[in-house]
């Protein structure tokens, strides 16, 4: 099945610094889902970015699916920023049977 | 508001007594799905829903049951539970026409089981 691995693990950044988290998947999708889960808990929806990029706010996506990869960009990170970064990919890769597979995540703080 | 609402968003129950996790969306999907989280292992999914009347099982689903009575509804149901399934746990909805397969979270529920 699909592999999906996420990089780095974990990051500390001072409030203010940017930063590029990046998501490596094994096979071909046609879609890929930015996540972030918040200190409580909550998965919030960042991007929807099959192929392309995508900017909202001081957060932006960009997916080459030819090269299987996605990178998700924050700049002027702010303390709210902190929490886990999750990609997910179709687990057949195509996403016809809306089955997830989640990386294991970036663990971000932002300290002040 | 589009949203995934799941009801209760905590419990703590003891092994064996019976619960259900509600989970309804507003946003006439067809596809929801339930998965746990748990430290180390990640995201799992434990069961899916194509529409109404269509489920199977995900990664992990025993333990578990599901129905899928209303397009909107999709409760989990632990029959019997046990200290193992101590986990958070997320409901998922989404479309499943064609390009269309973004997936919407419900806020989580904690689940303790003594």
């Amino acid at each position: 099945g699909i592999q999906v691995e996420q990089s780095p693990p974990d990051l500390i950044l001072q409030e203010g610094a940017n930063s590029t988290l990046r998501c490596n998947f094994s096979d071909s999708v046609n879609n890929l889902q930015w996540f972030h889960q918040n200190p409580w808990g909550q998965l919030i929806n960042l991007f929807y970015i099959p192929s392309g990029t995508k900017q909202n706010g001081r957060l932006s996506a960009t997916t080459v699916a030819t090269e299987r990869y996605s990178l998700l960009y924050i700049s002027s990170s702010q303390t709210t920023d902190s929490g886990v970064y999750f990609c997910a990919v179709p687990r057949d890769g195509s996403g016809n049977t809306g089955k997830l597979i989640f990386g294991q995540g970036t663990t971000l703080q932002v300290k002040p | 508001e589009a949203q995934v609402t799941q009801n209760p968003r905590y419990l703590i129950t003891v092994t064996g007594k019976k619960l259900t996790v509600t989970c309804s969306q507003n946003m006439n999907h067809e596809y929801m799905s339930w998965y746990r989280q748990d430290p180390g292992l990640g995201l799992r999914q434990i069961y899916y829903s194509m529409n109404v009347e269509v489920t199977d099982k995900g990664d992990v689903p025993e333990g578990y049951k599901v129905s899928r009575k209303e397009k909107r509804n999709f409760p989990l149901i632990l029959e019997s539970p046990s200290p193992n399934q101590t986990s958070l746990y997320f409901c998922a909805s989404s479309y499943t026409g064609s390009g269309a397969y973004e997936q919407y979270f419900g806020p989580g529920t904690r689940l303790t089981v003594t």
